[in-house]
């Protein structure tokens, strides 16, 4: 089945620690999101890739980057995670936006980041 | 400015009991879309729906439908003998054209549903 995957489920990375968490796909999507999820909140978008074509929101703090090597896979980078990091990250992709369509997005798993 | 607003907060039901989770929106575009999602506790966000401002008519997919009224800005969710599997929280959310290159949806604050057998 086509989907969307992220490595690892659970990780707990210490105050400071550098800490990458991945996602990969096999939807063929042209864009991929990175979003945030504190307990009991809706998702926040971080930022999303169009192809090779990175947009950041506005208020996603600079500890937080992002990669994408092809169009397979995206990595979150958490440069220096603080406790109030610690939430759910979840990886999405979707067809990219048209003049007659705004698609659905197809959610990963998540990844549950602790920091200690 | 664009918004969704879920006013449910937790529902709770008893096994095949009707349900509906409200949504409400508010937005400038004359073109939009709207999504449902489900999160059960595993965590993963499932997509449930996706409808363009120009459908109005009804939806129906097994236990699940979905009433889209412009006139009063609604986007209404009904479950239809629920089941245990039914408990999760389900989130509305809206395009928003304007954020980014590939736009951005707009998440309402989910309702948290609690069906017990």
């Amino acid at each position: 089945d086509a989907m969307v995957i992220q490595n690892p489920r659970y990780q707990v990375t210490q105050f400071g620690k550098p800490v990458t968490l991945s996602c990969s796909q096999t939807l063929n999507h042209n864009v991929m999101y990175w979003y945030q999820q504190k307990s009991s909140q809706a998702p926040k978008l971080l930022f999303h890739y169009y192809d090779k074509d990175f947009n950041n929101e506005a208020d996603t703090p600079d500890n937080f980057q992002s990669r994408r090597p092809n169009t397979s896979f995206c990595f979150l980078d958490i440069r220096s995670p603080g406790l109030g990091d610690a939430a759910m990250y979840l990886c999405a992709t979707s067809r990219e936006k048209t003049v007659i369509g705004f698609y659905e997005q197809y959610f990963g798993p998540g990844t549950r980041l602790t920091v200690t | 400015a664009q918004k969704v607003t879920q006013a449910q907060t937790e529902i709770s039901v008893v096994e095949k009991e009707d349900v509906t989770l409200d949504c409400v929106y508010e937005t400038r575009d004359t073109t939009y879309y709207l999504f449902w999602y489900k999160q059960p506790p595993s965590g993963e966000l499932v997509f449930l729906i996706r409808r363009n401002s120009f459908d109005e008519q009804n939806e129906i997919s097994g236990r699940y439908s979905w009433n889209f009224q412009k006139s009063t800005s609604s986007f209404n969710f009904t479950i239809t003998a629920s089941q245990v599997v039914d408990s999760a929280v389900y989130f509305c959310a809206l395009s928003d054209p304007g954020g980014g290159s590939q736009g951005n949806l707009i998440f309402g604050k989910g309702t948290k549903l609690s069906v017990k057998p």
